[in-house]
């Protein structure tokens, strides 16, 4: 089975400052990354997604996150928080072998960013 | 583009109750998954539907039901409810099952179980 560890339940960071939040997943057979954003009082947005290919991913608001296989880690990155990052981000797995996403989306317990002026 | 909406956005039920939650999926999506996300934890997998069928379950037991409509709405039913059912029931939609596909999120819906 897989799994999702978030080691931060809070990170607290001036704006402009640079910020990481960790992912470690546990899982025997490939997977599939996700980062999603929950914005106060909204739904679950993808940021980003590793599927295969280059271990480096990009979203279009400046985020980037990498898959490290050997230390079984997909670590969402940003150079310079704004307020507006303000929000709740979960880390996501999911089983390419499993015929579809017929399992979904195992998800971390979720890192909430606090952008303090 | 109307986007994943859910009802209703709040209620209270008590222990033994039954309750349905409602999902409209984004245009153009044929598929419908549920997941549960009590205080402070991430969401949960519980089902999902494609074509009118449950094409996938997660460890919920089967008190935990739903339907998927020909319009690819979707309800999420559980029956002799619990204290620990209270939690935010998120509905997202998606085109196809596969796992690389991205889910749309509603805001969800939150039950409280007295």
């Amino acid at each position: 089975a897989q799994s999702v560890t978030q080691l931060d339940s809070q990170v607290p960071v001036f704006e402009e400052a640079p910020v990481e939040l960790r992912c470690n997943y546990s899982s025997s057979v490939s997977v599939y990354l996700f980062w999603y954003v929950q914005y106060p009082n909204q739904g679950l947005q993808l940021l980003l997604k590793y599927l295969s290919g280059s271990t480096l991913v990009k979203s279009i608001n400046g985020f980037e996150a990498e898959f490290n296989k050997s230390q079984t880690s997909f670590h969402l990155r940003k150079p310079s928080v704004h307020i507006s990052d303000t929000a709740e981000y979960f880390c996501a797995v999911s089983d390419p072998g499993r015929g579809g996403g017929a399992d979904g989306l195992t998800f971390g317990k979720g890192t909430h960013l606090i952008i303090q002026p | 583009e109307t986007g994943v909406t859910q009802s209703p956005t709040h209620l209270i039920k008590t222990r033994g109750q039954q309750v349905t939650l409602r999902c409209s999926s984004q245009s153009g999506h044929n598929t419908v998954s549920w997941y549960q996300q009590a205080l402070g934890q991430g969401p949960q997998f519980i089902f999902q539907y494609y074509r009118e069928e449950e094409n996938g379950r997660g460890n919920f037991p089967p008190r935990f039901s739903g339907l998927q409509f020909p319009n690819y709405s979707s309800e999420l039913n559980v029956n002799a409810l619990e204290l620990d059912d209270s939690a935010l029931y998120l509905c997202a939609s998606s085109s196809g099952t596969g796992a690389t596909g991205e889910l749309f999120f509603g805001e969800g819906s939150r039950l409280t179980v007295l």
